[in-house]
């Protein structure tokens, strides 16, 4: 079955803008993870879903950023006022339910540059 | 204090040759578990290999497995017969777990490992 998608695959925006990147995850996962991954790191969590609800947003660099699941598929991550240090490719993985010993399945991500 | 730790910034193998990627964990949980994934040129996160930390036997996948020693915290990934298309940057994560139903398993990653195979 198809895998994890992201849109856009690249995104180049302005200092101050704003961006939207989505994610649609492996069908019938309702566990939704986003990820921030710097050039030569390995990548680090920003938000999880569970279902509709974002159970854990403690990620999240600052207001900035949010992230919404609105029908508990697709998501989308929204960052206000776009900085140069949010540069990074953006990672979205699907896990079945959450659960610990679940494989979380990763999309091809969003590189975003900021100018 | 590094949650996961991957000693090898880079590595150069001969095609054909085995290889062991370092990875070391800190956690005070029971239930834990360690995932290997690999990150070609192309960007995107390929899982490969599972080890929970319950598991009595360690983990393989093919030609991935999955050098498990709980007392020293450590869970190394081994590739037996390096082909050019293992050339890619390697993880390792972890996905700490005692909690709840509603609990977040995010993953936390280490550096990751450069590996390079040579024809």
């Amino acid at each position: 079955g198809a895998g994890v998608s992201q849109t856009p695959s690249n995104k180049v925006t302005e200092k101050g803008k704003y961006v939207e990147l989505r994610c649609d995850p492996i069908s019938g996962h309702t566990a939704l993870y986003w990820y921030r991954q710097s050039l030569g790191q390995g990548p680090e969590f920003l938000i999880y879903f569970q279902g509709t609800g974002a159970a854990d947003d403690s990620g999240l660099p600052n207001d900035r950023f949010f992230a919404v699941r609105p029908e508990g598929s697709v998501s989308t991550l929204k960052i206000q006022r776009t900085e140069r240090g949010d540069s990074a490719v953006y990672l979205c993985a699907s896990s079945a339910a959450g659960a610990r010993q679940e494989t979380q399945y990763f999309g091809p991500g969003t590189r975003l540059l900021v100018l | 204090a590094q949650k996961i730790t991957q000693t090898q910034p880079g590595m150069f193998v001969q095609e054909k040759e085995a290889v062991t990627l370092d990875c070391t964990y800190d956690t005070s949980d029971q239930s834990y578990g360690l995932f290997w994934y690999k990150q070609p040129s192309s960007g995107e996160m390929i899982f490969l290999i599972y080890q929970g930390s319950y598991d009595e036997q360690n983990a393989t996948e093919g030609r991935y497995s999955l050098n498990f020693q709980k007392a020293r915290k450590s869970a190394n990934l081994v590739i037996s017969a390096s082909q050019l298309g293992d050339s890619a940057m390697y993880f390792c994560a972890m996905r700490e777990g005692s909690l709840g139903m509603d609990s977040n398993y995010q993953l936390i990653w280490g550096a990751g490992t450069k590996l390079i195979i040579k024809p």
